[in-house]
């Protein structure tokens, strides 16, 4: 199993461009989050999913769109980056809520110019 | 609204000695659960130990224990015989019980070197 996946591991973009990250899971999971994290900071939630077809917003969602078509992948989309969202965004997938363990990908270092 | 403190930046500990992570949380919840991830060099975030608010006894996970002292709402970690392969970022957090939402509120993390 490769766990958690995502796509791209690095990017740059100017201020203005749009683009999508991929995540996807093999686990059977129904709930996936997308997380950002800033120096000095611990995660922050942007937005997560309880099921396919379902997406709601977190702690920081203004500046992203999520989607959830597929059970085993959620995208997070940036319409027109601002420097401010440059970070590392981590996607992480659990089987349920609460106790049950979040498994988180490898993260996407992000760089808005 | 909740939140997760720890207090200590850094922390420095020698190989095979014994090293303890603070941390501490803010809640009016009764329900809820605690975690320490590690983060190594690699970014990729791992699950070290959990504990349930509901139960009294610390969690251990072979040289990683917990003191979970929930009335001082004081969550620290224990790292025993400490390795090489334990420098890292880690992270506590919160996250509530299955009435709450699906926040999970993390630290902003303590840099953990060990030194050979």
């Amino acid at each position: 199993n490769a766990g958690v996946t995502q796509t791209p591991k690095f990017r740059v973009l100017k201020t203005g461009q749009s683009m999508t990250l991929l995540c996807a899971q093999d686990m059977n999971h129904e709930y996936m989050y997308w997380y950002r994290q800033d120096p000095g900071m611990g995660l922050r939630l942007i937005h997560y999913s309880v099921g396919e077809g379902t997406t709601a917003k977190g702690e920081v969602p203004d500046g992203y769109n999520v989607s959830r078509l597929k059970k085993q992948n959620f995208l997070l989309g940036l319409e027109s980056a601002a420097p401010s969202q440059t970070s590392v965004y981590f996607c992480a997938s659990s089987y349920g809520r609460s106790v049950h363990e979040q498994f988180f990908g490898p993260g996407t270092r992000l760089t808005v110019l | 609204a909740q939140t997760v403190t720890q207090s200590q930046p850094e922390m420095s500990v020698q190989e095979a000695e014994t090293v303890t992570l603070s941390c501490t949380y803010d809640t009016s919840e009764s329900d809820y659960y605690l975690f320490w991830y590690k983060q190594p060099p690699s970014r990729q975030m791992i699950l070290v130990i959990r504990q349930e608010a509901y139960k009294q006894q610390n969690a251990t996970e072979n040289r990683f224990s917990v003191n979970f002292q929930k009335a001082a709402k004081s969550f620290s970690l224990k790292i025993s015989d400490s390795q090489l392969g334990d420098a890292a970022m880690y992270f506590c957090a919160y996250r509530p019980g299955n009435t709450g939402g699906f926040k999970t509120i993390f630290g902003a993390g303590t840099r953990l070197f060990v030194k050979a």
